[in-house]
């Protein structure tokens, strides 16, 4: 059974920065892209960040460009965004995602999906 | 960026059949899937590639895709069918995108 569990979420001020982790298991973790992609309070699903299997393609939404960096390490099974200078518009359940492919630049779905994890962007 | 456009909510009587679309320029030449998310859930893919169900989703959830419409189908629907339903389409070279979501209810 596949499973990813996020964790790292929580409370910070405009400004700071937050890791999240995504702990995998279930599957060939080194086999599949991973993604991370957040839903604000009451609103739609937006894609964050992607990664191939061996982290040499990465991609940003132009929304967190320059502030997120999205890694893996196959070793430990585990998905990372790291996030600086959040603004409240970053407040969503970030949900880690195991996609179809190995490879980002395959049109492709989100085949299974963590329960997520809430940042909380506020003074 | 790719705009997909979605009717924000849907009503249909237990029983009879729900359509939601999702519309975009020359959608058809895209593949489509579609995610179901129920309250305080995680989104669950429902169909992919326009019209693949993956395993464990019921025959009554079908799709189709054609010209500038992508529509998710479910046949006899049940009270556990209520939820929010989003399509999306993408890949590295145009993002992937998703519809802004129908809220499907059972009368």
């Amino acid at each position: 059974e596949v499973q990813l569990v996020e964790s790292g979420g929580g409370l910070v001020q405009p400004g700071g920065s937050l890791r999240l982790s995504c702990s995998a298991s279930g599957f060939i973790f080194n086999s599949y892209a991973m993604f991370w992609v957040r839903q604000a309070p009451g609103k739609g699903l937006e894609y964050v960040s992607a990664i191939s299997t061996g982290g040499g393609s990465i991609y940003y939404a132009d929304s967190v460009k320059g502030r997120f960096t999205i890694s893996r390490d196959n070793s430990k099974n585990t998905l990372y965004l790291q996030m600086n200078s959040l603004t409240p518009d970053d407040t969503a359940v970030y949900y880690c995602v195991k996609y179809r492919y190995g490879s980002p630049s395959s049109p492709g779905y989100f085949q299974y999906w963590g329960q997520g994890t809430l940042v909380t962007v506020s003074s | 960026s790719y705009v997909l456009t979605q009717p924000p909510s849907v009503s249909v009587a237990p029983g009879q059949t729900a359509r939601i679309t999702c519309g975009g320029n020359n959608i058809g030449t895209k593949s489509v899937h579609w995610y179901q998310q129920k309250p305080g859930q995680a989104p669950v893919l429902v169909v992919s590639d326009d019209s693949d169900r993956p395993s464990g989703i019921p025959e009554r959830f079908s799709g189709s895709n054609s010209g500038n419409t992508a529509t998710l189908t479910i046949s006899r629907v049940e009270a556990g069918d209520e939820a929010e339903y989003f399509c999306q389409v993408g890949d590295s070279s145009s993002d992937w995108v998703f519809g802004g979501g129908t809220k499907v209810t059972v009368l």
